[in-house]
């Protein structure tokens, strides 16, 4: 079973409109839990972090389940600059990812259409 | 500060050849990290390094070696180049300071091409 999860797409939505993706991830003992954020043929970067209570960021709200290992990032009114590739990231303690234990899934990817 | 800088962003090889590629970061991380990134696969994490003179194997380490002499470069080696080395790399850094987890800053990729 992959360590992360999470459907490849693409997820193609109108402009305006709300999308939500989801990941899941198998270790159970992981600890924090991140979305990133990667452009065609760029870096990735932190989009924000995953807390237990859910967390808000403007049109971005990030949900965790732990019980069910289960993570969502929801965008609401959606804009064109938010295509991208989504990646769900989970750090894990003894994953073999390295010093904080990294794992990414493959991302999912969203196009807004106008 | 330009952050993660990585050298070269474009390379082609043919097999059996060696070379060298360099990450810097003037952010005065601890923590350095090289991935490689290939179509329809997450991130995987090929070596790493917890501070100077320091180096560790990652997930996917066979074929590559790695040094750490200054703490604000990363130099990952390729020694001789195979097809399946074909990807993009990306090197990352963070700091150690400040709580269980601190973000990595990627640098913009090194895409090579093994012939």
């Amino acid at each position: 079973r992959k360590e992360v999860e999470q459907d490849p797409g693409p997820f193609n939505v109108p402009e305006g409109a709300t999308v939500a993706f989801n990941c899941t991830y198998s270790n159970s003992a992981s600890q924090s839990f991140f979305w990133y954020r990667q452009d065609c043929r760029k870096e990735p970067k932190l989009l924000m972090s995953v807390y237990s209570s859910g967390n808000e960021d403007g049109r971005f709200t990030a949900q965790l389940n732990r019980a069910s290992q289960y993570i969502s990032l929801l965008i609401r009114d959606s804009k064109l600059s938010d295509s991208a590739t989504y990646l769900c990231v989970v750090n894990s303690l003894y994953s073999g990812g390295g010093a904080d234990g990294l794992t990414f899934g493959k991302g999912t990817h969203l196009i807004i259409q106008p | 500060n330009a952050g993660v800088t990585q050298t070269p962003k474009f390379r082609v090889l043919k097999t059996g050849q060696s070379m060298t590629l360099l990450c810097a970061q003037d952010m005065n991380h601890e923590y350095m990290y090289w991935y490689r990134q290939d179509p329809g696969m997450g991130l995987r994490l090929i070596h790493y390094s917890v501070g100077e003179g320091t180096t560790a194997k990652g997930e996917v380490p066979d074929g590559y070696n790695v040094s750490r002499l200054k703490k604000q470069n990363f130099l990952l080696g390729l020694e001789s180049a195979a097809p399946s080395q074909t990807s993009v790399y990306f090197c990352a850094s963070r700091t150690d300071r400040g709580g269980s987890y601190n973000e990595q800053f990627f640098g913009p990729g090194t895409r090579l091409t093994v012939l």
